[in-house]
């Protein structure tokens, strides 16, 4: 029974040509995260929403962009991806009843290629 | 800034060996302490977690304690099974603040039978 899905597993994209990468959950949580994973060092946070606030990490590029239409589903689109950002996508969620002590649901994230 | 510091795999072992992955932190205040595990083709999953000192966080047979005089949160696991192997996430969550997670790179275990 998955709780928090992303769309698509694997993502091919060419250099400067707009991505945009998908996340839902089906647990109702109030907060979504997006994590960037490059190979073999650890996730970084880019930013969250809580309900539909929009929390951006201060070192979080500009060319990356999130949006979150409804409690469901979240959104990461990247608008001009470069070799860089090739990378493992990460979605979760948590309840954001409490802070420090919750727990968070990850995705099976979105590995990107760029071309 | 807060951060997390594991030791670097990948850790080899034979199938009901001892484990230990090493995990050392700085932050200030009272973080809360996580070990995530992540299996092949899957995502992060929570293992176990401590929220304040002396704390014994505990699942499946893996066991960390939080020890703030060393700022140490410590894998540990009698007899590992060829189904532990996976990559293994310290992190820690500030005490102040929203919670976000501050990970550590992870440490690959493999399990032989």
């Amino acid at each position: 029974d998955a709780m928090v899905i992303q769309n698509p597993r694997y993502q091919v994209t060419q250099f400067g040509k707009p991505v945009t990468l998908s996340c839902s959950q089906t647990l109702n949580h109030n907060v979504m995260y997006w994590y960037q994973q490059k190979s073999s060092q650890a996730p970084k946070l880019l930013f969250h929403y809580y309900d539909k606030d929009f929390n951006n990490e201060a070192d979080t590029p500009d060319n990356f962009q999130s949006r979150r239409p409804n409690t469901s589903f979240c959104f990461l689109d990247i608008r001009s991806p470069g070799l860089g950002d090739a990378a493992m996508y990460l979605c979760a969620t948590s309840r954001g009843e409490t802070e420090r002590q919750e727990t968070q649901y990850f995705g099976p994230g979105t590995r990107l290629l760029v071309l | 800034g807060d951060s997390v510091t594991q030791m670097e795999g990948p850790v080899t072992l034979s199938e009901e060996a001892f484990l230990t992955i090493n995990c050392t932190y700085t932050a200030t205040g009272y973080p809360s302490l996580f070990w995530y595990v992540q299996y092949p083709g899957e995502g992060l999953q929570l293992l176990l977690k401590a929220t304040k000192a002396d704390d014994k966080g505990s699942n499946k047979g893996f066991e960390a304690t939080y020890r703030k005089e060393t700022t140490s949160f410590h894998l540990e696991k009698g007899s590992v099974q060829v189904s532990d192997s996976a990559v293994y996430f310290c992190a820690l969550s500030p005490s102040r603040g929203f919670q976000k997670l501050v990970f550590g790179t992870g440490t690959r275990l493999l399990v032989s039978p």
